[in-house]
């Protein structure tokens, strides 16, 4: 299986500032047609998770434009410009190129 | 708006069956171009793929449970459903339903939306 590995394992974050959460594939996730296949998921506390970025870089619907997913073949990054209290929960990237998809151990952000 | 909704026994006994069901409404799961698939969460732990079930009913199971898992569907109720046999304490997890789009050569991505999730115990 793909290995997801994921950091930090914790965020503090200050309101209104960015962060950003480190992902890195034991195997590449570019498919021979150019796509990244590595999606980000955010669990808010006592909610399942929900889609944020899918194919490294592009934001599902819905999710505010702070949000950015950037990087290539193993080693991808998601972004936030300037961090809000609903960002608080668990950050998952995934893996979708190979059977079967795996996730990352998750990066728990929380407000400083 | 698609919605999906975990039902089923929240507590099952060591080596028994665990039975889900995922009610969709918004979309057929029999429309070309997704899987619908079953993720666990163990407790305060991370996300584990159990498989899916195709538009066109075909299977994919992830190999850690292949042995003992079984997705099936009822397209006339549209839902799909999960089953774990021989269950032990290491299944007490949170089980969720998921929509994923499936690219050409049966990439998964887009898993969205989700179930809010079902809380399986497994305990005598």
């Amino acid at each position: 299986d793909i290995v997801m590995t994921q950091s930090p394992l914790s965020l503090p974050v200050t309101l209104g500032e960015p962060a950003s959460i480190a992902c890195r594939s034991s195997q590449s996730l570019l498919h021979t047609n150019g796509v990244n296949y590595l999606d980000w998921y955010l669990q808010r506390p006592g909610q399942s998770p929900q889609l944020l970025i899918y194919l490294g870089s592009n934001r599902a619907s819905g999710v505010p434009a702070r949000f950015s997913g950037s990087g290539s073949g193993t080693d991808f990054t998601l972004k936030i410009s300037r961090v809000e209290a609903e960002d608080v929960g668990v950050y998952y990237c995934m893996q979708g190129l190979h059977t079967p998809p795996t996730f990352g151990g998750g990066t728990k952000m929380e407000i400083k | 708006q698609v919605h999906l909704q975990e039902s089923g026994p929240g507590l099952v006994k060591p080596s028994q069956t665990l039975s889900l069901a995922c009610a969709v409404s918004g979309d057929s799961i029999t429309r070309a171009g997704y899987f619908w698939s079953w993720v666990r969460q163990h407790p305060g732990k991370g996300l584990e793929w159990l498989g899916y079930i195709s538009y066109n009913g075909t299977t994919s199971y992830n190999p850690s449970v292949k042995s003992r898992v079984t997705i099936s569907r009822d397209t006339s109720k549209n839902h799909f459903s999960l089953s774990v046999n021989s269950v032990t304490a290491a299944d007490t997890a949170t089980y969720y339903c998921a929509r994923v789009s499936r690219a050409i050569q049966n990439q998964q991505f887009q898993f969205d939306p989700w179930g809010p999730g079902r809380l399986v115990t497994v305990s005598s």
